[in-house]
């Protein structure tokens, strides 16, 4: 059974720093491009970054290029994604989702969720 | 602004059929096989019900149908139960990464 856990969200204040996890178990992590998506408080979903299987590629939003940085660790099935410079307008809750092809996302984790504020 | 557009919301009776459209807003942005729909009910993760327009992941009700003509893809959803009352959102591939709809929200009256 393919399982997505998250962790690592909470309360920031802006200009903090949060770094979220995703646990990654079964199905071969490492055959998978995967990716966050994110979902701010009664509004519509929004795609954050993706990694390439095996970590060569990333790709990231324009709005939170340069302060967040997805990552991978595929001996550890795991996903990251390391969040800098908080603003208020990344509160959200953020999935761990599992990329099928070609953008359509498969499995998704049950979420954790980001509050950005002073 | 989305880069697609969804109605805000759909409604129909148990047994009827709904169709929820999906409209780039560029004809690049969706000129391709590469849209999926997900379903959202409240408090819960979305769930892929169709990929690459028009293919059903195994275990997702032979009810939904997926479809496009042109810059437009359409979720259809036959004979209508209370439990498909939720949130309902396209998404396309594009180049610098997948553009979703806004979402639609369906009521089953």
């Amino acid at each position: 059974e393919v399982q997505l856990v998250e962790s690592g969200g909470g309360l920031v204040q802006p200009g903090g720093s949060l770094r979220l996890s995703c646990a990654a178990s079964g199905f071969t992590f490492s055959d998978h491009w995967m990716s966050w998506v994110r979902q701010a408080p009664g509004k519509g979903l929004e795609w954050v970054a993706s990694i390439k299987n095996d970590g060569s590629e990333t790709v990231h939003v324009d709005s939170v290029r340069g302060r967040f940085t997805i990552s991978r660790d595929n001996v550890r099935n795991s996903l990251c994604l390391q969040m800098n410079s908080l603003r208020a307008e990344d509160t959200a809750v953020y999935y761990c989702v599992r990329d099928r092809a070609w953008y359509s996302f498969d499995y998704w984790g049950q979420g954790t969720p980001v509050s950005v504020s002073s | 602004q989305s880069a697609l557009t969804q109605p805000a919301s759909v409604s129909g009776s148990p047994g009827q059929s709904i169709t929820i459209s999906c409209t780039g807003s560029s004809s690049d942005v969706i000129d391709h096989k590469y849209v999926s729909w997900y379903q959202q009910h409240p408090g819960k993760a979305p769930k892929l019900i169709i990929y690459e327009v028009s293919n059903r992941p195994s275990g997702v009700s032979n009810r939904f149908s997926g479809s496009k003509s042109g810059n437009t893809a359409s979720l259809t959803l036959s004979g209508l139960q209370g439990e498909d009352e939720a949130d309902y959102y396209c998404s396309s591939w594009a180049v610098s990464g997948p553009v979703f709809g806004g979402g639609t929200k369906l009521t089953v009256l």
